[in-house]
């Protein structure tokens, strides 16, 4: 069965710090991989996505993620991060075959102190 | 011109009410979505639609019952609300040319007292 991990629920950085968030997913093959961003009472923002090819994709707001076959990881990063971007961070997978639903990780909540 | 949108974002009702959420996007996507999201922010696919049709039911109570009028409408009636039916339910729509990305709506938050 497909299943994401997000082993860290809430995170605190200070604003400028740069940021990982983790993700480790189980699937039986390549999935399609996504982030997405949920700030207070908003619905969600995809911020980036892997399907295939290079394996460091780029997305929005400075954001970047890389997938690690091996490891079944596909943690996000900023290298440097605003109080704006205090929010819930979803990791989700997806099957490559279609429209299905995805299956999203747990969250981890992110704080910023100036 | 919002992508995904719900209606109404807020509904506070009493217990054993009927009450309907309804979600249209303007993407010309095929298929759409309803996923709950607790109280511990966990999201769960609750049901899936491809051109009108039921795709996916996730176990999910008979007094949950969506209808999908054209692809571009979904809206979900909950019967007997329960104090356990208090979430935000998250309606997306997605389109299989497009990798399977999904657009979110902005959510409806349910609570029942």
């Amino acid at each position: 069965a497909q299943s994401v991990t997000q082993p860290d629920i809430h995170i605190t950085v200070s604003e400028g710090a740069s940021l990982e968030l983790r993700c480790n997913y189980s699937y039986g093959a390549t999935p399609y991989l996504f982030w997405y961003v949920q700030s207070p009472g908003q619905g969600l923002q995809l911020l980036l996505k892997y399907f295939s090819g290079d394996t460091l994709v780029q997305g929005i707001k400075g954001f970047e993620a890389e997938f690690k076959r091996s490891q079944s990881s596909f943690n996000l990063r900023k290298p440097s991060v605003h109080w704006s971007d205090a929010a819930e961070y979803f990791c989700a997978v997806g099957a490559p075959t279609g429209n299905t639903p995805l299956v999203f990780g747990k969250g981890t909540r992110l704080s910023v102190i100036a | 011109d919002t992508a995904v949108s719900q209606t109404p974002k807020y509904l506070v009702t009493q217990m054993g009410n009927d009450k309907s959420i309804k979600c249209e996007q303007n993407l010309g996507h095929d298929t759409m979505y309803w996923y709950k999201q607790d109280s511990k922010k966990f999201l769960k696919i609750m049901f899936s639609y491809n051109n009108k049709e039921l795709i996916i039911n996730e176990t999910v109570p008979n007094r949950f019952s969506p209808k999908s009028p054209d692809k571009a409408h979904l809206n979900l009636h909950i019967n007997s609300l329960e104090l356990g039916d208090s979430a935000v339910y998250f309606c997306a729509s997605s389109q299989a040319r497009e990798g399977n990305i999904q657009y979110f709506g902005a959510g409806t938050r349910l609570s029942v007292l």
